[in-house]
Protein backbone atom coordinates (compact mmCIF):
# COMPACT_ATOMS: atom_id res chain seq x y z
CA UNK A 1 0.00 0.00 0.00
CA UNK A 2 2.09 2.37 -1.04
CA UNK A 3 1.85 6.57 -0.08
CA UNK A 4 2.79 8.71 2.38
CA UNK A 5 2.56 8.94 6.09
CA UNK A 6 3.01 11.63 8.73
CA UNK A 7 3.29 10.57 12.93
CA UNK A 8 1.75 11.57 15.17
CA UNK A 9 -1.65 12.92 13.90
CA UNK A 10 -1.27 15.36 17.28
CA UNK A 11 1.47 16.73 18.63
CA UNK A 12 1.75 19.07 21.89
CA UNK A 13 4.67 21.08 22.78
CA UNK A 14 5.89 22.35 25.82
CA UNK A 15 7.47 26.26 26.05
CA UNK A 16 11.67 25.96 25.06
CA UNK A 17 10.91 21.63 23.53
CA UNK A 18 11.67 21.01 20.01
CA UNK A 19 9.53 18.44 18.98
CA UNK A 20 10.31 16.52 15.70
CA UNK A 21 7.54 15.12 13.23
CA UNK A 22 8.11 12.16 11.14
CA UNK A 23 7.28 11.90 7.11
CA UNK A 24 7.81 8.71 5.57
CA UNK A 25 7.24 7.82 1.76
CA UNK A 26 7.51 4.36 -0.05
CA UNK A 27 6.38 5.94 -3.46
CA UNK A 28 10.27 6.12 -4.79
CA UNK A 29 9.90 9.54 -4.68
CA UNK A 30 13.07 11.87 -5.21
CA UNK A 31 11.25 15.42 -4.06
CA UNK A 32 10.08 15.96 -0.79
CA UNK A 33 7.96 18.97 1.10
CA UNK A 34 7.24 20.43 4.07
CA UNK A 35 4.08 22.61 4.32
CA UNK A 36 2.58 24.47 7.43
CA UNK A 37 -1.45 26.12 7.11
CA UNK A 38 -2.66 27.77 9.89
CA UNK A 39 -6.55 27.89 10.82
CA UNK A 40 -8.22 29.40 7.14
CA UNK A 41 -5.32 29.99 4.87
CA UNK A 42 -2.99 28.26 2.65
CA UNK A 43 -0.20 26.19 2.48
CA UNK A 44 3.23 28.16 3.24
CA UNK A 45 6.56 26.50 1.92
CA UNK A 46 9.06 25.63 5.19
CA UNK A 47 11.90 23.09 3.56
CA UNK A 48 11.70 21.57 0.42
CA UNK A 49 14.87 18.56 -0.63
CA UNK A 50 15.12 17.04 -4.56
CA UNK A 51 17.37 14.27 -3.54
CA UNK A 52 18.95 12.79 -0.32
CA UNK A 53 21.55 14.67 1.48
CA UNK A 54 20.38 17.91 0.17
CA UNK A 55 17.18 20.43 1.09
CA UNK A 56 16.80 24.11 0.59
CA UNK A 57 14.73 26.38 2.37
CA UNK A 58 11.19 27.76 1.89
CA UNK A 59 9.77 30.41 2.83
CA UNK A 60 8.96 30.44 6.56
CA UNK A 61 11.73 28.22 7.55
CA UNK A 62 13.03 30.42 10.26
CA UNK A 63 12.83 28.14 13.24
CA UNK A 64 12.84 24.73 11.51
CA UNK A 65 15.19 22.44 10.76
CA UNK A 66 15.42 19.33 8.55
CA UNK A 67 17.34 16.29 7.46
CA UNK A 68 17.49 14.16 4.52
CA UNK A 69 19.47 11.01 5.50
CA UNK A 70 17.53 8.46 3.31
CA UNK A 71 15.16 8.76 0.41
CA UNK A 72 12.12 7.63 2.22
CA UNK A 73 12.44 9.93 5.03
CA UNK A 74 12.08 13.69 5.49
CA UNK A 75 11.59 14.50 9.42
CA UNK A 76 10.87 18.18 10.56
CA UNK A 77 12.26 19.61 13.80
CA UNK A 78 10.31 22.91 15.30
CA UNK A 79 12.82 24.23 17.51
CA UNK A 80 12.37 26.69 20.66
CA UNK A 81 12.93 29.30 18.19
CA UNK A 82 9.86 28.73 16.48
CA UNK A 83 7.89 31.40 18.44
CA UNK A 84 4.35 30.39 16.94
CA UNK A 85 4.40 26.92 15.96
CA UNK A 86 1.04 26.49 16.47
CA UNK A 87 -0.33 25.00 12.91
CA UNK A 88 -1.40 22.09 10.63
CA UNK A 89 1.91 20.40 9.63
CA UNK A 90 1.54 19.20 5.87
CA UNK A 91 4.21 16.48 4.18
CA UNK A 92 4.12 15.86 0.36
CA UNK A 93 6.57 14.37 -2.02
CA UNK A 94 6.91 14.45 -5.99
CA UNK A 95 8.44 12.12 -8.48
CA UNK A 96 10.75 15.31 -8.70
CA UNK A 97 10.73 19.02 -8.74
CA UNK A 98 9.18 21.75 -10.99
CA UNK A 99 5.52 21.10 -12.18
CA UNK A 100 5.27 17.51 -10.53
CA UNK A 101 2.41 15.76 -8.97
CA UNK A 102 2.44 16.35 -5.22
CA UNK A 103 1.13 13.70 -2.99
CA UNK A 104 0.49 14.78 0.98
CA UNK A 105 0.17 13.13 3.68
CA UNK A 106 -2.61 13.16 6.44
CA UNK A 107 -0.94 15.98 8.41
CA UNK A 108 0.25 16.46 12.04
CA UNK A 109 -1.49 19.66 14.18
CA UNK A 110 0.83 20.51 16.43
CA UNK A 111 -0.68 22.59 19.57
CA UNK A 112 1.28 24.49 22.53
CA UNK A 113 0.61 23.53 26.30
CA UNK B 1 4.05 31.22 -10.45
CA UNK B 2 0.81 32.76 -12.14
CA UNK B 3 -1.56 33.83 -10.12
CA UNK B 4 -4.84 32.10 -9.86
CA UNK B 5 -8.19 33.81 -9.24
CA UNK B 6 -11.55 31.23 -7.85
CA UNK B 7 -14.53 32.55 -6.43
CA UNK B 8 -14.52 32.23 -2.33
CA UNK B 9 -17.68 30.09 -2.08
CA UNK B 10 -20.13 27.72 -4.03
CA UNK B 11 -22.68 25.43 -3.44
CA UNK B 12 -24.00 22.66 -5.66
CA UNK B 13 -27.05 20.06 -5.25
CA UNK B 14 -26.20 16.42 -4.36
CA UNK B 15 -26.21 15.10 -7.82
CA UNK B 16 -25.67 17.74 -9.71
CA UNK B 17 -22.41 18.72 -11.63
CA UNK B 18 -19.91 21.28 -9.84
CA UNK B 19 -18.41 23.76 -11.87
CA UNK B 20 -15.66 25.62 -10.22
CA UNK B 21 -14.01 28.20 -12.10
CA UNK B 22 -9.78 29.57 -12.30
CA UNK B 23 -8.39 32.32 -13.98
CA UNK B 24 -5.15 32.43 -15.02
CA UNK B 25 -4.47 35.26 -16.89
CA UNK B 26 -0.72 35.60 -16.61
CA UNK B 27 0.01 31.71 -17.12
CA UNK B 28 2.81 30.98 -19.81
CA UNK B 29 2.99 28.26 -22.43
CA UNK B 30 4.66 25.67 -20.76
CA UNK B 31 3.08 26.00 -17.12
CA UNK B 32 0.10 23.58 -16.15
CA UNK B 33 -3.05 23.81 -14.33
CA UNK B 34 -3.24 21.41 -11.42
CA UNK B 35 -6.17 21.13 -9.03
CA UNK B 36 -6.20 19.57 -5.29
CA UNK B 37 -8.82 19.85 -2.82
CA UNK B 38 -8.59 19.42 0.74
CA UNK B 39 -11.53 17.91 3.20
CA UNK B 40 -11.58 19.55 7.00
CA UNK B 41 -8.41 18.30 8.67
CA UNK B 42 -7.00 16.31 5.80
CA UNK B 43 -4.19 16.41 3.79
CA UNK B 44 -4.78 18.03 0.81
CA UNK B 45 -5.60 15.31 -2.58
CA UNK B 46 -4.59 15.83 -6.15
CA UNK B 47 -7.66 15.88 -8.24
CA UNK B 48 -6.68 16.55 -12.23
CA UNK B 49 -4.11 18.19 -14.41
CA UNK B 50 -3.23 19.71 -17.68
CA UNK B 51 -1.79 21.89 -20.23
CA UNK B 52 -3.74 22.61 -23.23
CA UNK B 53 -5.82 19.75 -23.96
CA UNK B 54 -9.09 19.14 -21.86
CA UNK B 55 -8.58 15.69 -19.14
CA UNK B 56 -10.84 13.53 -17.54
CA UNK B 57 -9.83 11.15 -15.39
CA UNK B 58 -12.03 8.94 -12.47
CA UNK B 59 -12.83 12.25 -10.30
CA UNK B 60 -13.11 15.27 -12.55
CA UNK B 61 -12.97 16.68 -15.99
CA UNK B 62 -10.73 19.89 -16.57
CA UNK B 63 -11.79 22.33 -18.99
CA UNK B 64 -9.02 24.97 -20.62
CA UNK B 65 -9.95 27.58 -22.65
CA UNK B 66 -8.04 28.16 -25.86
CA UNK B 67 -5.91 31.05 -24.87
CA UNK B 68 -5.28 28.98 -21.44
CA UNK B 69 -6.51 32.25 -19.49
CA UNK B 70 -8.71 30.05 -17.55
CA UNK B 71 -9.94 26.52 -17.04
CA UNK B 72 -13.45 24.88 -15.08
CA UNK B 73 -13.14 22.02 -13.06
CA UNK B 74 -16.38 19.62 -13.27
CA UNK B 75 -17.15 17.43 -10.87
CA UNK B 76 -19.66 15.49 -12.67
CA UNK B 77 -22.38 13.88 -10.03
CA UNK B 78 -22.04 15.93 -6.39
CA UNK B 79 -21.72 13.94 -3.89
CA UNK B 80 -21.70 15.61 -0.16
CA UNK B 81 -18.29 13.60 0.32
CA UNK B 82 -17.30 16.15 -2.02
CA UNK B 83 -17.91 19.00 -0.22
CA UNK B 84 -13.99 21.03 0.72
CA UNK B 85 -11.96 23.55 -0.32
CA UNK B 86 -10.71 23.38 -4.21
CA UNK B 87 -7.55 24.60 -4.67
CA UNK B 88 -6.69 25.56 -8.53
CA UNK B 89 -2.57 26.00 -9.23
CA UNK B 90 -0.15 26.75 -11.55
CA UNK B 91 3.12 25.79 -10.10
CA UNK B 92 5.36 27.68 -12.49
CA UNK B 93 8.63 26.50 -14.08
CA UNK B 94 10.50 26.85 -10.67
CA UNK B 95 12.65 24.07 -9.80
CA UNK B 96 11.44 24.39 -6.49
CA UNK B 97 8.26 22.64 -7.13
CA UNK B 98 6.71 24.65 -4.72
CA UNK B 99 2.94 24.76 -4.82
CA UNK B 100 1.42 27.85 -3.90
CA UNK B 101 -2.56 27.44 -2.19
CA UNK B 102 -4.45 30.81 -2.56
CA UNK B 103 -7.39 30.69 -0.53
CA UNK B 104 -9.39 28.44 -3.05
CA UNK B 105 -13.02 27.59 -3.40
CA UNK B 106 -15.29 26.48 -0.97
CA UNK B 107 -17.81 23.66 -2.15
CA UNK B 108 -20.43 23.05 -0.03
CA UNK B 109 -22.94 20.26 -1.44
CA UNK B 110 -26.13 20.01 -0.39
CA UNK B 111 -28.57 17.30 0.05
Amino acid sequence: DGGITQSPKYLFRKEGQNVTLSCEQNLNHDAMYWYRQDPGQGLRLIYYSQIVNDFQKGDIAEGYSVSREKKESFPLTVTSAQKNPTAFYLCASSVSGAQETQYFGPGTRLLVL
Amino acid sequence: DAKTTQPTSMDCAEGRAANLPCNHSTISGNEYVYWYRQIHSQGPQYIIHGLKNNETNEMASLIITEDRKSSTLILPHATLRDTAVYYCIVPGSSNTGKLIFGQGTTLQVKP
